[in-house]
């Protein structure tokens, strides 16, 4: 069975980077689409980026100067960076794993509440 | 992008009952992207619905998805205790992803 668990500082001060790691279980991370999601009581669900084993990576226009998703094979597990954060970016972070041809997020993680504040 | 619209907010129902889920989108979704989640709080949000109409593995057979272009309905037949939740669609026809606001499925 596949499981993700997000892990990472719950509260960040702002102008400062915010960082996640998800980790996986029940599968390798390699030929798979990784991705991060967020969800605010303002924006909703939100969709921040992907990464895939061969480096590519694609982003939200509304995050894409700011956020780098990037994925370490031997620990299998991928990170978020989210820099110059302000109370705007508190959210629940979650991470997925995208299904190819279901084009569907298939297996989420619990999700954890990042608070930015000082 | 898409923005998804999502009615109602809240659906108050009883077991037993029926539930009609609409999802709407700001312009057409190509090629049938658009699925939907259930998510219960403290649990991880679960894909139901992919392609519009397609369960994924283990959802029972009350959940269906319809519809095209810019409309689209997640329909639960008869409403079990346990599917009581909040409904999201989402939509990869047009990048980036986007989510629908969801429709919370409220005890009555």
């Amino acid at each position: 069975q596949v499981h993700l668990q997000e892990s990472g500082p719950r509260l960040v001060k702002p102008s400062e980077t915010l960082s996640l790691t998800c980790s996986v279980s029940g599968i390798s991370t390699i030929g798979y689409y990784w991705n991060w999601i967020r969800q605010s009581p303002v924006k909703g669900l939100e969709w921040i980026g992907y990464i895939f084993h061969t480096g590519s990576s694609r982003y939200n226009p509304s995050v894409r100067s700011r956020a780098t998703v990037s994925l370490d094979t031997s620990k299998n597990q991928f990170t978020l960076r989210l820099t110059s954060v302000t109370a705007a970016d508190t959210a629940v972070y979650y991470c997925a794993k995208w299904r190819e041809g279901a084009n569907a997020f298939d297996v989420w993680g619990l999700g954890t509440l990042v608070t930015v504040s000082s | 992008e898409v923005v998804l619209t999502q009615s109602p907010g809240t659906l108050s129902l009883s077991p037993g009952e029926g539930a009609t889920l609409s999802c709407r989108a700001s312009q057409s979704v190509p090629n049938t992207y658009l699925n939907w989640y259930q998510h219960k709080p403290g649990r991880a949000p679960r894909l139901l619905i992919y392609n519009v109409a397609t369960r994924a593995t283990g959802i029972p057979d009350r959940f269906s998805g319809s519809g095209s272009g810019t409309d689209f309905t997640l329909t639960i037949s008869r409403l079990e205790p346990e599917d009581f939740a909040v409904y999201y669609c989402q939509q990869y026809g047009t990048a980036p992803v986007t989510f629908g606001g969801g429709t919370k499925v409220e005890i009555k």
